[in-house]
């Protein structure tokens, strides 16, 4: 498949550590947060979201922390296996438009 | 339960030449979203469609074209296409406009 991210900023972790991959956004008025996780060759696949009435959403060995003071979205995993290695990117949606704005992704590499 | 699909997977063109790439929303969705997403950057919001109406559009010329039709598919036209067009194309359906959007694997243009 094609190469998604090729010069991104990069995480890289050992298998079973946590991974913590930030992402910033610029618009206050952004009520809904998503991460997407896009591995070669596929579409980004969605992984959590969190509405801005919260500043912290947990799923299945991830959790989404939201800032608003400081317009600041972060995504952890827990006890990362080589499966999480794709691009992650963190995406906001304003009621102000019907569009998702997407951050610049990050590129998580595991070691086994 | 089928997810969202596109076609064609790969599509070569020359400049000036025009294109069409196809989808199909997950099952039960109404709502259809075009990205465009080069190489090493986030996928930028092109237009989407609902009701078979474009209800908004991103930052991209009116080279950039689109249809939804009564079944919710869609489909998305480039005329005049330059070099700067080759892309990963994604469509992403969601459950009216401000749910959360499911993406497609993707057409991969390139433009010679």
């Amino acid at each position: 498949g094609e190469s998604v991210g090729l010069h991104l900023p990069t995480l890289s972790v050992q298998e079973g550590d946590n991974s913590i991959i930030n992402c910033a956004y610029s618009n206050s008025a952004s009520d809904y947060f998503i991460w997407y996780k896009q591995e070669s060759g596929k579409g980004p696949q969605f992984i959590i979201d969190i509405r801005s009435n919260m500043d912290k959403r947990q799923g299945q060995r991830v959790t989404v922390l939201l800032n608003k003071t400081v317009k600041h979205l972060s995504l952890q995993i827990a006890a990362t296996q080589p499966g999480d290695s794709a691009v992650y990117f963190c995406a906001e949606y304003s009621n102000a438009g019907n569009m998702l704005t997407f951050g610049g992704g990050t590129r998580l590499m595991v070691k086994p | 339960d089928a997810g969202v699909t596109q076609s064609p997977t790969h599509l070569i063109k020359t400049r000036g030449q025009q294109v069409t790439l196809r989808c199909s929303p997950k099952s039960g969705h109404d709502t259809v979203s075009w990205y465009q997403q080069a190489l090493g950057q986030g996928p930028q919001f092109i237009f989407q469609y609902y009701e078979e109406e474009e209800r908004q559009r991103g930052n991209f010329p009116d080279r950039f074209s689109g249809h939804q039709f009564p079944n919710y598919s869609s489909e998305l036209n480039v005329n005049a296409l330059l070099l700067g067009d080759s892309a990963l194309y994604l469509c992403a359906s969601s459950l009216g406009a401000t749910d959360t959007q499911y993406f497609g694997p993707g057409t991969r243009l390139t433009v010679l």
